[in-house]
């Protein structure tokens, strides 16, 4: 039972480019939850979808946007990157009627930008 | 504002012995639940111990037990027995009800758990 794949597992970009990360959740669950965590810091919530739609958001500009598909896999997508930007991008997936603790990571993808 | 935090950004443990991970958190929600997770370096966040705010008993799975105390808003993990494997970052989290399902989970700074032979 594959668990939550995140695609790339790095990538390098440059200032001011736009940057598209995937998640494929773990089989079974419909709800997947983006974090990102700076170097020295626990995961920030981004934004969460369900259904295809963004049900939460935490405080990330608008640069910060994201999409879910009918077979339940996401994507994050960052604008006109930043050096600020540079992290570790964590896919959480889950099942929106599931347990209280059926939260499962992904690996994450590192993103440096410079 | 809900908050978590971990007041140890490093600790040492023998292996074999136990050790205690400081997590205290705020919130004036009365519906919530902690977790801890370890994140080893390759990233991954591997959950090990849930606790309801509404559960009676402290959470307990293998050789982690989670140390609850309600009132004063602390949620101490437990690992008993350490092993070299245990050692990575520790994250304490939060979690408050959204609408009846799961909401977002609210993380620590962490604490690096280092375990010496």
């Amino acid at each position: 039972d594959a668990g939550v794949t995140q695609s790339p597992t790095h990538l390098i970009k440059t200032r001011g480019q736009q940057v598209t990360l995937r998640c494929s959740p773990k089989s079974g669950h419909d709800t997947v939850s983006w974090y990102q965590q700076a170097l020295g810091q626990g995961p920030q919530f981004i934004f969460q979808y369900y259904e295809e739609e963004e049900r939460q958001r935490g405080n990330f500009p608008d640069r910060f946007s994201g999409h879910q598909f009918p077979n339940y896999s996401s994507e994050l997508n960052v604008n006109a990157l930043l050096l600020g930007d540079s992290a570790l991008y964590l896919c959480a997936s889950s099942l929106a009627t599931g347990a209280n603790y059926g939260y499962t990571f992904g690996s994450g993808t590192r993103l440096t930008v410079v | 504002a809900q908050k978590i935090t971990q007041t140890q950004p490093g600790m040492f443990v023998q292996e074999k012995e136990a050790v205690t991970l400081d997590c205290t958190y705020d919130t004036s929600d009365q519906s919530y639940g902690l977790f801890w997770y370890k994140q080893p370096s390759s990233g991954e966040m591997i959950f090990l111990i849930y606790q309801g705010s509404y559960d009676e008993q402290n959470a307990t799975e293998g050789r982690y037990s989670l140390n609850f105390q309600k009132a004063r808003k602390s949620a101490n993990l437990v690992i008993s027995a350490s092993q070299l494997g245990d050692s990575a970052m520790y994250f304490c989290a939060m979690r408050l009800n959204y609408g009846g399902s799961q909401g977002n989970l609210i993380f620590g700074k962490g604490t690096k758990l280092s375990v010496k032979p």
